[in-house]
């Protein structure tokens, strides 16, 4: 099956400060989406980007098809960032199955 | 706010019972997913309901089944429990049909503990 790599797997940022994660993927996929999931447990979805550049507030998406890569940016990082964040891909026919990374864990100090 | 709601938000169960968990879809959603989270691991993709009927099943035992209601409304059933199906169980719904560029909308979770 597809694997899904994401880094860096912890990381700790200051207030107010940026980050860049990176999701690699081992095939072609036909959907990747990034998902926050809060201390409570709710995956939230933040970007559905099977390829392109989008933006939403603070965080930017951008997935290079081709070279199998997907990068999740975060400009004047807050402590509600604090969570883990995963990307999730699908590849095939027929299904909707996601294939998930292991995550990053965010945290973001005052 | 997803929409997307699953009870009960914790269970605790013993080894050898049965549990079942239901999920209702966020409104206008047909599709419905399931994934089981390990603690400290990306969530992992149970099986997938579409209009009442499985779409796609991931590496997971018979013992693990679902059903879809007419409503889209689901229920995720687990025979004979073993310790290692402590995990958190996610719902996941989606609207369309068969499309591909669907983004999936999380419940909560039921936090299941077998003991």
């Amino acid at each position: 099956g597809i694997q899904v790599e994401q880094s860096p797997p912890d990381l700790i940022l200051q207030e107010g400060a940026n980050s860049t994660l990176r999701c690699n993927f081992s095939d072609s996929v036909n959907n990747l989406q990034w998902f926050h999931q809060n201390p409570w447990g709710q995956l939230i979805n933040l970007f559905y980007i099977p390829s392109g550049t989008k933006q939403n507030g603070r965080l930017s998406a951008t997935t290079v098809a081709t070279e199998r890569y997907s990068l999740l940016y975060i400009s004047s990082s807050q402590t509600t960032d604090s969570g883990v964040y995963f990307c999730a891909v699908g590849w095939g026919a027929g299904s909707y199955q996601l294939t998930f990374g292991k995550g990053t864990k965010l945290s973001v100090i005052p | 706010e997803t929409g997307v709601t699953q009870s009960p938000t914790h269970l605790i169960k013993t080894r050898g019972q049965q549990v079942t968990l239901r999920c209702s879809s966020q409104s206008g959603h047909n599709t419905v997913s399931w994934y089981q989270q390990a603690l400290g691991q990306g969530p992992q993709f149970i099986f997938q309901y579409y209009r009442e009927e499985e779409n796609g099943r991931g590496n997971f035992p018979p013992r693990f089944s679902g059903l879809q209601f007419p409503n889209y409304s689901s229920e995720l059933n687990v025979n004979a429990l073993e310790l290692d199906d402590s995990a958190l169980y996610l719902c996941a719904s989606s609207s369309g049909d068969r499309g591909w560029d669907e983004k999936l909308f999380f419940g909560s979770g039921t936090q299941l503990s077998v003991l």
